[in-house]
């Protein structure tokens, strides 16, 4: 079915470290693609997003290219601090699925932590 | 107050009592949900209202019933409830219902002993 698939974790690195995390999507059409952290103890918020293909979505030193071709929005970022320890959730807008209803579909979360 | 606010942060709960989740929004939205954050599960969504409406209710158990009484205002009564409904219950908002922006609060971690 219609799905986000993102890599799973968890995902452990050193400060100053490059971090990717994968996220592929199906859906009908060139949804907007999103990306969202949660921060330990707190809701998720948004991190970046992007509204068509070949945009790049960035925020706090986060990127992600929107990636038609291979339908995928992977979250990048140059250089992780300790203060990057979060969950980070891929997610495609509602009713970009087929047959969707009126909800974001997210990934299942990647928790990725920063040793200093 | 600005953004999403929940009230409490944290609840225990035994089996048998009744207990209320309360939500608001500072956003001027018009949409409101409430999600259900268990470890190591998916997020799931629980409730959807647009403009005080209900508009999905993703086969939640009846025991959890939801109240919407402005568009800023979301609770979520609950009660006999399980101890596998044990999570973090997480209030969002976004400006339309279809709108794949939303403003999560910072949930209720519930305990249900």
């Amino acid at each position: 079915g219609d799905s986000v698939t993102q890599m799973e974790g968890p995902v452990t690195l050193s400060e100053e470290a490059f971090l990717t995390i994968n996220c592929t999507y199906t859906a009908t059409g060139y949804p907007s693609l999103f990306w969202y952290v949660q921060y330990p103890g707190e809701g998720l918020q948004l991190l970046l997003k992007a509204t068509k293909a070949d945009d790049k979505g960035s925020n706090k030193g986060f990127e992600a290219t929107y990636r038609k071709e291979t339908t995928s929005f992977h979250l990048e970022k140059g250089s992780v601090q300790v203060s990057d320890s979060a969950v980070y959730f891929c997610a495609l807008p509602p009713r970009a699925t087929q047959g969707g209803s009126e909800k974001l579909v997210f990934g299942k979360g990647t928790k990725l932590t920063v040793n200093p | 107050e600005t953004g999403v606010t929940q009230t409490p942060r944290h609840l225990v709960m035994g089996m048998t009592n009744k207990k209320s989740l309360k939500c608001e929004q500072h956003l001027g939205h018009n949409a409101m949900y409430w999600y259900k954050q268990s470890a190591k599960k998916p997020l799931e969504l629980m409730f959807v209202y647009n403009f005080k409406e209900q508009t999905e209710n993703n086969s939640v158990p009846s025991r959890f019933s939801p109240e919407c009484p402005n568009s800023s205002h979301l609770f979520l009564h609950l009660h006999t409830l399980q101890p596998e409904d044990s999570a973090l219950y997480l209030c969002a908002s976004s400006e339309a219902v279809l709108a794949g922006e939303q403003y999560f609060g910072p949930g209720t971690r519930l305990t249900v002993t």
